[in-house]
């Protein structure tokens, strides 16, 4: 049982546009919300992470919004660069299970020059 | 700050043999956990380790073990391996009370 959804599976976006992500989950336990970044060969990077008692987040270029009613919430990618073609997968966890994460299933995000 | 490290990097082994991988921590880092990533099932959780106890436990069967030494260094163990045993394994470290891991980069296992 997937307990955190994701989609689209693949993105293809023109440099400079935004790249949209977007996740879902049940477990209203989940209390942390976070997006990795992961190029081949290498391990999932942390990018962002967000808690429910925010409806946003920003770093730079990077947003999460989060809607706590409809169990959802989202990566927003403003001006994509062709160097953020990586795949980027959604995560969850609770306080209770330490850093066990959820993950999503992966978003294979090309930014085409 | 030194990253996660994993090693060995990349291992071959043959069906029904075990192995042993090993993960160093960030300096400071007491909790580790590990995950299995394939491509069809994903990022998958194994274990986690805190202070030397299994904290968590994912949904795999007995072959797959662990263990965390008093400086942090963990390892894990598949016994038995079967050539569905091939992945990605990738140890993740976090420091106590703060949320988020730092993945190393993983070991590649390619059971033949």
């Amino acid at each position: 049982q997937q307990q955190v959804k994701q989609s689209p599976q693949s993105l293809i976006v023109q440099k400079g546009g935004i790249s949209i992500i977007n996740c879902a989950y049940e477990n209203t336990a989940f209390d942390y919300f976070p997006w990795y970044q992961q190029f081949p060969g290498k391990g999932p990077a942390l990018l962002i992470a967000i808690r429910p008692d925010v409806s946003e987040k920003k770093e730079g270029r990077f947003t999460i919004s989060f809607n706590k009613s409809a169990k959802q919430f989202s990566l927003h990618i403003m001006d994509s660069q062709p160097g953020d073609s990586a795949t980027y997968f959604c995560a969850a966890s609770t306080s209770n299970t330490g850093n066990q994460f959820y993950f999503g299933t992966g978003t294979s995000l090309t930014v085409i020059p | 700050k030194a990253g996660v490290t994993q090693t060995p990097r990349y291992l071959i082994k043959t069906r029904g043999q075990q192995v042993t991988l090993s993960c160093s921590p960030i300096s400071g880092h007491r909790s580790v956990s590990w995950y299995q990533q394939t491509p069809g099932q994903g990022l998958q959780f194994l274990f986690e380790y805190f202070s030397e106890t299994q904290r968590n436990k994912g949904n795999f069967p007995g072959r797959f073990s662990g263990r965390q030494f008093s400086n942090s260094r963990s390892e894990m163990n598949v016994s038995t391996l079967e050539l569905g045993d091939s992945a990605l394994y990738l140890c993740a470290s976090s420091r106590t009370g703060t949320p988020g891991a730092f993945f190393g980069q993983g070991t590649r296992l390619t059971v033949v």
